[in-house]
């Protein structure tokens, strides 16, 4: 079947450090990959998404790369704020949008 | 405008109550989505709407009703609800329904069932 394993949080980091946030993936084709971002009180917007082999998707500092061969799309930050904190979610979209369980993500000044 | 419209953004209901969460966006989109989303969990699908037509039902029970008056407005009509459906109610919308595409969420309506 089809289905998103992400990275349990919460994930706690200083300001400017790297962030790595590990999405796995299980398709029955070739989906398109996404991650979204939830701020508290808030609906998910999208980040970045991607839909072929290869493709990174960036935005606001933000990549993933859609690597086949290992059935990932980790989400990558080079220094992030204290603004990045929210639960970040990685999605699938297939037949339909399946979305990953969420990660926490709480940076300290 | 691209924004997705929930109205109310809370709602407490008894289980005998009857009422209804809306949702609306004028960004021509023919795809819309209600997702229920449980405090630290993901989204989780209930109903696909697609061209005014329901194309997916995520067998959900049937106190949950879903109506799409029209491409820009999509309903949520609630009925003898129990404690275990309070929840955030999101909707969402995308351009055509196809999966290579953005979804765009409302804020959700927090729903308490007492």
């Amino acid at each position: 079947g089809n289905s998103v394993t992400q990275m349990e949080g919460p994930v706690t980091l200083s300001e400017e450090a790297f962030l790595t946030i590990n999405c796995t993936y299980t398709a029955t084709g070739y989906p398109s990959l996404f991650w979204y971002v939830q701020y508290p009180g808030e609906g998910l917007q999208l980040l970045l998404k991607a839909t072929k082999a290869d493709d990174k998707g960036s935005n606001k500092g933000f990549e993933a790369t859609y690597r086949k061969e290992t059935t990932s799309f980790h989400l990558e930050k080079g220094s992030v704020q204290v603004s990045d904190s929210a639960v970040y979610f990685c999605a699938l979209g297939f037949n339909k949008f399946y979305f990953g369980s969420g990660t926490k993500l709480n940076v300290k000044p | 405008d691209t924004e997705v419209t929930q109205t109310p953004k809370h709602l407490v209901m008894g289980m005998t109550n009857k009422k209804s969460l809306k949702c609306e966006q004028h960004m021509g989109h023919r795809a819309m989505y209600w997702y229920k989303q449980k405090a630290k969990k993901p989204p989780e699908l209930m109903f696909v709407y697609s061209y005014e037509k329901l194309s997916i039902n995520e067998s959900v029970p049937s106190r949950f009703s879903p109506e799409c008056p029209n491409s820009s407005l999509l309903n949520l009509h609630l009925h003898a609800l129990q404690p275990e459906d309070s929840a955030l109610y999101l909707c969402a919308s995308s351009r055509t329904g196809t999966v290579n595409e953005k979804l765009f969420f409302g804020s959700g309506t927090q729903l308490s069932v007492l």
